[in-house]
């Protein structure tokens, strides 16, 4: 089936730039997505992004997306402590597919 | 907020028994999906709905089972709970059969 794989972990200081990379496996993917889990909390969807795009941009947020090395990412402009949550990566294929959710990089943003 | 409800919030029960968790999908969304979410398997999908019908299944065990009903909420159930039944329950839901989905806030099941 499709893999969707992102590192586990990701420390940064307030106010730096944070990057969460993704990679996948699935070369009909379509949609792209981004999710944020808090603490206790659903899955928050934050943003997303077609596979016929490079870029996405929402205030903070921004997303590339590399087709040809199947890899996208999520920067976190001027980071928050707020910020602080469970980032997923997630795709879906062309056609019917369901959706292949990575395993989550967990963001700590040190004061 | 999402729109996406679910109930009840927290769940404890024992080996063997049967919970019921519901979930209602946001206004005008058609799609109902269910996760499990474990600290060893991440999150994983467990079966669609679309307008009442079954539409994908992916890993949902023998002793789970689901349905929606016509006014389109819909239903997990999970029979002969074992421990490692344990988990975060998340229904999401979407306008159609492929579009962007939406989280519920989960079910914590506590197994004993």
């Amino acid at each position: 089936g499709e893999d969707v794989e992102q590192s586990l972990f990701l420390s940064v200081r307030e106010g730096d730039s944070s990057v969460i990379n993704c990679t996948y496996t699935d070369s009909s993917s379509t949609y792209l997505y981004w999710y944020k889990q808090e603490p206790g909390a659903g899955l928050q969807l934050l943003t997303y992004i077609f596979s016929n795009m490079d870029m996405k941009q929402d205030q903070r947020l921004t997303v590339l997306l590399n087709k040809k090395d199947k890899h996208l990412s999520l920067r976190i402009a001027d980071t928050q402590t707020g910020d602080s949550a469970i980032y997923f990566c997630a795709e879906k294929g062309g056609g019917y597919q369901k959706v292949t959710f990575g395993t989550g990089t967990k963001l700590q943003v040190i004061p | 907020d999402s729109g996406v409800t679910q109930t009840p919030k927290h769940l404890i029960t024992a080996t063997g028994q049967r919970v019921t968790l519901r979930c209602s999908p946001r206004s005008g969304d058609l799609s109902v999906y269910w996760y499990q979410q474990s600290l060893d398997q991440g999150l994983q999908f467990l079966i669609q709905y679309y307008n009442g019908e079954e539409r994908a299944k992916g890993n949902i065990l023998e002793r789970f089972s689901a349905q929606q009903f016509p006014d389109l909420h819909s239903e997990l159930n999970l029979s002969s709970l074992e421990l490692g039944d344990s988990a975060l329950y998340f229904c999401a839901s979407s306008v159609g059969r492929e579009e962007t989905q939406y989280f519920g806030p989960g079910t914590r099941l506590l197994v004993l």
